[in-house]
């Protein structure tokens, strides 16, 4: 099921980088998600969007900014990387029809040194 | 604050055995509850999900799992699992169908061939 997409599936940064995240979705869903996974934490909230012009952020935002370029699209930005945002990131999403029923992409593995 | 307890971190069983998984929340009002599975490698799948109406619910791959209002629980059962059940599971409450899931850490489950 490649009806949400992420880039890049694994990616090493240094502390202080810049790095991106990117979110596509196929499925015509207006909500877009962006997790954290760690071990033993489960899943946290890092930021969501209802459309293109409607961001909020999550649990845990600080460190991270996030662009929804279109309906499809939903980036995730660390502007100064730091070695406790090694993590999986999960990009996910859902429609207004509610029910959360929340569909996910397959992750990106982000160590940062 | 609302949060979702799962009981057992690892869980290791033979083939054949019996399965129950503990999920427990933390909130009064209506819920809707899931299920997500991971398999070793891959991306967050939705195993079952109840939103009303028969408290038992069936999922994918022989799963199902049991609403008990009176105990905030919803535990994740299967009859005999088989080695690919290997992946770890998330339980997931969204509270009054507004737009966050609330997570569970997740339980490890090993299947031993």
């Amino acid at each position: 099921d490649a009806d949400v997409t992420q880039t890049p599936r694994n990616r090493i940064t240094k502390t202080g980088k810049r790095i991106m995240l990117e979110c596509s979705q196929t499925k015509g869903h207006d909500r877009m998600y962006w997790y954290r996974q760690d071990p033993g934490l489960g899943l946290r909230l890092i930021y969501y969007s209802f459309d293109v012009k409607d961001i909020n952020k999550g649990e845990i935002s600080d460190g991270y900014s996030v662009s929804r370029q279109a309906q499809a699209k939903f980036s995730l930005s660390l502007e100064s990387a730091i070695p406790n945002q090694t993590a999986l990131y999960f990009c996910a999403t859902s429609d207004r029809e509610g029910q959360e029923t929340q569909y996910f992409g397959p992750g990106t593995r982000l160590l940062v040194l | 604050a609302q949060s979702v307890s799962q009981h057992n971190h690892h869980v290791i069983l033979s083939e054949a055995a019996s399965l129950e998984l503990g999920c427990n929340y933390s909130y009064g009002g209506t819920v809707n509850l899931f299920w997500y599975v991971q398999y070793p490698g891959q991306h967050l799948q939705l195993l079952l999900k109840y939103f009303s109406g028969d408290p038992l619910v069936k999922g994918i791959k022989g799963f199902e799992a049991e609403f008990i209002k009176s105990k905030f629980s919803f535990n994740l059962r299967k009859p005999s699992v088989q080695w690919s059940d290997t992946a770890e599971y998330f339980c997931a409450v969204n509270p009054d169908s507004n737009y966050q899931l609330i997570w569970g850490a997740g339980t490890k489950l090993i299947i031993k061939p």
